[in-house]
């Protein structure tokens, strides 16, 4: 297992179109959670899973913003109608329910012109 | 509220020691963690240390904890040029386990 591992890395887009991002967290650990990280700032969390369900979502997730994770396995992440403010690296990282260690991915840098 | 602070900027030379310090505000928080970003990647995880300690050394990184004053520090002894990285600290919110990140120091070690 290679760890966490986030497609696409990059992600250019014009803006009002939709984005899918994909996480798949190591295989073993049930917890998994998006987050948007901004230049020059800390990453913010989005939300988080607990194998296939959402458990919790911040206000930073609007109604443009959806996350699947329907097996408990890999997540998606989708962006409806992007706008500019919406470019930024998305992290995706995931847990053990024993551990209390969270890896991340490498991200999806979005850009939205 | 949540909100954990960091410097923003440390600058060191090549062998000495660099100390990175944060504040977090939960007090409740179990867990507090150190994580490196290199330009335009991930984070990595280098360290965490459980709120009833006051130490933990790894290898050359040494972490400070002061629960009364909310302060954590990350020392980092003959700090080397691969050292040069943004360091997180985080603290983890316990109903959730979700991180609270600071927005970060910008490590720079000189030759």
């Amino acid at each position: 297992d290679t760890g966490v591992s986030q497609n696409p890395r990059h992600k250019i887009t014009k803006r009002g179109q939709n984005v899918t991002f994909r996480c798949d967290p190591i295989s073993e650990h049930n917890r998994l959670y998006w987050y948007r990280q901004t230049l020059g700032q800390g990453p913010e969390f989005l939300t988080y899973f607990q194998n296939e369900a959402q458990l919790e979502k911040s206000r930073l997730l609007s109604d443009r913003f959806s996350a699947e994770r329907p097996k408990g396995s890999f997540s998606t992440l989708e962006i409806q109608r992007t706008e500019q403010g919406d470019s930024a690296m998305y992290l995706c990282a995931s847990s053990s329910e024993l551990s209390t260690e969270a890896f991340f991915g490498q991200g999806t840098r979005l850009t939205v012109v | 509220g949540e909100d954990v602070e960091q410097s923003l900027f440390l600058s060191v030379r090549e062998g000495d020691s660099s100390v990175i310090n944060c504040t977090y505000t939960d007090s409740s928080s179990t867990y507090l963690y150190w994580y490196k970003q290199e330009p335009g990647a991930g984070l990595q995880l280098l360290t965490y240390i459980f709120s009833n300690m006051d130490m933990k050394q790894d290898q050359r990184l040494t972490v400070l904890l002061n629960k009364k004053d909310k302060h954590l520090s990350l020392r980092i002894a003959d700090t080397q040029t691969g050292d040069s990285a943004i360091y997180f600290c985080a603290e983890r919110e316990d109903s959730s386990y979700k991180l609270i990140f600071g927005s970060g120091t910008r490590l720079l070690v000189r030759p």
